[in-house]
């Protein structure tokens, strides 16, 4: 067990509206990672972060913002849904010395 | 930027045969780190195996087993024996190993459907 949870673990919301999921980590890893996970498509990186209050932008950040304001907690908020944002969505935290992901059961949020 | 390919969308097999899925990726780095994760049903992502990019020796677990030919940017996992849990997605994933700069990020591939046939 890593000890990192998601919440919610669904969610349907409808466009426009403000959204964040919550990656939640008992370990104390400084590396916390949000994917976003769609077919043909694999897992594609959206926002990443190496510390407390230090994020930085993955591939497809444009929609989304991130905070950590404390090490065990990673937000990935989405200001304004929009249909293309539905999707599945994962956390993971990574292990310094061994470089291993592990990650969360998944957040799938849908967008109407 | 990394790039990880893996050209095989869907494979099927019989149970108790082996499989091979292949993975080629495209970097200028040098140290690296490469992982096979497999995603059941249940959706959860799970490591099946790793390789440093310094260790010339295949990584091996088990029944998976993998071919690293680092000149050639190839990484391809093979499974023996394969057993009808085997059934998921398979993706190959590449991570520039950068302890100073922070920047060490998974880059995943497709994926590759696999399933086992009774």
């Amino acid at each position: 067990d890593a000890g990192i949870t998601q919440s919610p673990r669904h969610k349907v919301t409808e466009t426009g509206t403000p959204v964040t999921l919550r990656c939640h980590q008992t370990e104390n890893h400084r590396y916390m990672y949000w994917y976003r996970q769609d077919p043909g498509h694999g897992l594609r990186l959206i926002h990443y972060s190496y510390g407390v209050k230090d994020t930085d932008k993955g591939e497809v950040s444009d929609g989304y913002s991130v905070s950590r304001s404390k090490t065990e907690d990673f937000l990935l908020t989405l200001e304004s849904a929009t249909s293309s944002q539905t999707s599945v969505y994962f956390c993971a935290i990574r292990e310094e010395n061994t470089g291993e992901l592990f990650f969360g059961e998944g957040s799938r949020l849908t967008v109407l | 930027a990394q790039t990880v390919t893996q050209s095989q969308p869907e494979m099927s097999v019989q149970e108790a045969e082996t499989v091979t899925l292949s993975c080629t990726y495209d970097t200028s780095e040098n140290n690296y780190y490469l992982f096979w994760y497999k995603q059941p049903p249940s959706r959860q992502m799970i490591l099946v195996i790793r390789q440093e990019a310094y260790k010339q020796q295949n990584a091996t677990e088990n029944r998976f087993s993998v071919n690293f030919q680092k000149a050639a940017k190839s990484f391809s996992l093979k499974i023996s024996d394969s057993q009808l849990g085997d059934t998921a997605m398979y993706f190959c994933a590449f991570m520039k190993h950068d302890h100073d700069f922070g920047n060490e990020k998974l880059t995943f591939g497709t994926g590759t459907r696999l399933t086992i046939i009774p």
